[in-house]
């Protein structure tokens, strides 16, 4: 089985704060991949990054970073000096490795940020 | 903008009555899946076709169904139509069917049943 946790549900910031958005799976298996999806009030899901359970480097793309933690099991994302236009609902989601595998969304975490 | 479209963008049908969602791929990309969001629910899993073929299940009630036509575009059916069916109905794709491929998802349809 396998589960993703966003404890947070809404945070509200004001633009040029920086926010962590936290992100808890769990798996029994070894092998997993990790991804992050925005989707903001227009509604599409848009890819944000792609983690492998076997590579635990952090990665930064601008104003972006994620930490990946496998000792704790946690996969969070931060945003760097917040804009409005980062302002949506944001996915943690895990898949395990197998051809029959699911990819399991948490409930996602609603980010405003004000002017 | 992904490259996976979906037709149409919304849809307001009557209970008890069908509908037929679309879903076209990235180009080259060969599978499918299709995802139902509700407020209650969250984004759920409801299938997965690969080249044709039907590849994985996830949580879809018997009322729905899927294909995936050879030009691998891929069809939604949803029957018998219920209040709780109104939801968003996100299709995505990927290259292959490895767990390890990225899905890129379409812009959804937003189905409301009344």
């Amino acid at each position: 089985a396998q589960k993703v946790t966003q404890a947070q549900t809404e945070i509200s910031v004001v633009e040029k704060e920086d926010v962590t958005l936290d992100c808890v799976y769990e798996t029994r298996d070894t092998t997993y991949y990790l991804f992050w999806y925005k989707q903001p009030p227009s509604g599409e899901l848009v890819f944000l990054i792609r983690r492998n359970s076997f590579d635990e480097q952090n990665e930064i793309s601008g104003r972006y970073s994620w930490n990946f933690q496998k000792s704790t099991s946690s996969f969070n994302f931060t945003i760097t000096a917040s804009q409005v236009v980062d302002s949506a609902v944001y996915f943690c989601a895990l898949r395990n490795s197998g051809a029959n595998s699911k990819l399991t969304f948490g409930k996602g975490i609603t980010l405003s940020v004000r002017p | 903008d992904s490259g996976v479209t979906q037709t149409p963008k919304h849809l307001i049908t009557a209970t008890g009555q069908r509908v037929t969602l679309r879903c076209s791929p990235r180009s080259g990309d060969l599978s499918v899946y299709w995802y139902q969001q509700s407020l209650d629910q969250g984004l759920q899993f409801l299938i997965q076709y690969y080249n044709g073929e039907e590849r994985a299940k996830g949580n879809i009630l018997e009322r729905f169904s899927a294909q995936q036509f050879p030009d691998l575009h891929s069809e939604l059916n949803l029957s018998s139509l219920e209040l709780g069916d109104s939801a968003l109905y996100f299709c995505a794709s990927s290259a292959s069917s490895g767990s390890q491929e990225t899905q890129y998802f379409g812009p959804g349809t937003r189905l409301l049943v009344l």
